[in-house]
């Protein structure tokens, strides 16, 4: 089937604005995982979904930071009041359980969402 | 979470063989070894996994010794479109993926 998508694949904003970033999972995948890759950089975890819930927020920057998961399917990230430095690719992964114990899942990734503040 | 060391960059021609080595010297004992690459204006792709000795795929092959505190990831032959960045990363089952800078591999014709 499709892959991860992620929707919009550019966005422009203005310092102080809100934004929403949406991916949609591959299907049948229980396990999303967001991630942040600044110019030149690695990627930065930040949150990951078991189904609906969030057992692990660790990464999120700040309290601007938010993300939600509904039906086991697509994931909202939300940026509240965002700043120059909220600008960056942000990468969606999924993989099917994230319960496999040792062995490390393949997480599959979107092709991101490009975010400019300015 | 087990820390990696690669090198930032390297270079090759094309048709020879390229090894990457990863340095991860806390290593656990329950950490698997992956290797993600990374195109330009992409997100990551997955590309090989292994716990020790030598695992071989369609694409690479990834050389862990006995003590595993590092690991080399092989490419044979590479073409141009093997320019790309390669991530080495260590760790188990669903914890999130710690991803350093990465080896950014540019091949020349």
């Amino acid at each position: 089937g499709a892959g991860v998508s992620q929707s919009p694949s550019n966005k422009v904003t203005e310092k102080g604005k809100d934004v929403e970033l949406r991916c949609d999972p591959i299907s049948g995948h229980t396990a999303l995982y967001w991630y942040r890759q600044s110019l030149g950089q690695g990627l930065e975890f930040l949150i990951y979904f078991q189904g609906n819930s969030a057992p692990d927020k660790s990464g999120l920057p700040s309290d601007r930071f938010s993300a939600e998961r509904t039906g086991g399917s697509v994931s909202t990230l939300t940026i509240q009041r965002t700043q120059q430095e909220d600008s960056a690719v942000y990468l969606c992964a999924s993989s099917r359980s994230g319960t496999s114990g040792g062995l490390r899942e393949t997480q599959y990734f979107g092709p991101g969402t490009r975010l400019l503040v300015l | 979470l087990a820390k990696t060391t690669q090198p930032i960059s390297m270079d090759s021609y094309e048709g020879q063989e390229v090894n990457i080595t990863c340095s991860h010297n806390n290593i656990a004992t329950n950490d698997y070894i992956t290797w993600y690459q990374q195109f330009p204006s992409q997100g990551p792709r997955f590309i090989i996994q292994g716990y020790k000795t030598k695992v071989t795929n369609e694409v690479a092959s990834l050389f862990i010794p006995a003590d595993r505190k590092s690991s080399t990831l092989s490419l044979p032959r590479v073409s141009l479109s093997d320019t790309a960045v390669y991530y080495c990363l260590v760790g188990e089952g669903n914890t999130p993926l710690v991803f350093g800078k990465g080896t950014r591999l540019s091949v020349i014709a």
